[in-house]
């Protein structure tokens, strides 16, 4: 059985870092481009960024492009999310899933909130 | 970017009803397109891929249609459990985009 958990989301100042952790099990994520995709309390779905396994590559949405950075450690068979220069309105549930064009496997997703 | 506009927002309907939602793209994504079903709390579940190809394990009152810049979702006998949030998502290229969602109340 395919999982992914998230963690890492939690509390944080604007202009402050987060890294999120998805943890995956029954799937080996350097075998899959990945994405986070996340949603603000009471909207919708945003893109936020994907890993390609190709060639590693990757890709930002405009709204978090030069403050996001997605990475992966094959070993711990991690995918990861380093958020720098947060701001408000990057509040949400940030989810990691399989990224085959479509997302077909999700995990639960992190609440991050930014406030001071 | 390519922008996806989902219609409507809010629809209300009874069990037993036929059901059409709308998903329209600012230029063609061939048929680079999904469809996903969130219900409050949870993660989304992937419907439809490829514009119209069931996923595994959903039921065949679900099914959508379309290419190009239009495409459909179509529940043909709603059920209790299909009360919820549901988004288009194009795929063609990065970055993808999401529709606005459609609300699926209870009439």
């Amino acid at each position: 059985e395919v999982q992914l958990v998230e963690s890492g989301g939690g509390s944080v100042q604007p202009g402050g870092s987060l890294r999120l952790s998805c943890a995956a099990s029954g799937l080996t994520l350097s075998n899959y481009p990945m994405s986070w995709v996340r949603q603000a309390p009471g909207k919708g779905l945003e893109w936020v960024s994907a890993l390609s396994v190709i060639d590693g590559r990757t890709y930002y949405a405009d709204s978090v492009k030069g403050r996001f950075t997605i990475s992966r450690d094959s070993p711990k068979n991690t995918l990861y999310l380093q958020m720098n220069s947060l701001r408000a309105d990057d509040t949400a549930v940030y989810y990691c899933a399989r990224d085959l064009g479509r997302a077909d496997y999700w995990g639960r997703g992190t609440l991050v909130t930014v406030s001071s | 970017d390519i922008q996806m506009t989902q219609s409507p927002s809010t629809l209300s309907a009874s069990v037993g009803d036929r059901v059409t939602i709308t998903c329209r793209a600012s230029q063609s994504i061939s048929s680079w397109l999904a469809w996903y079903q969130q219900k409050p709390g949870k993660a989304p579940k992937l419907l439809i891929y490829k514009a119209s190809d069931l996923e595994s394990g959903v039921p065949s009152r679900f099914s959508g249609s379309g290419s190009g810049t239009e495409f459909t979702l179509t529940i043909s006998s709603l059920q209790p459990d299909d009360f919820a949030t549901y988004y288009c998502q194009r795929y063609n290229s990065y970055p993808y985009t999401f529709g606005q969602g459609t609300k699926l109340e209870i009439k």
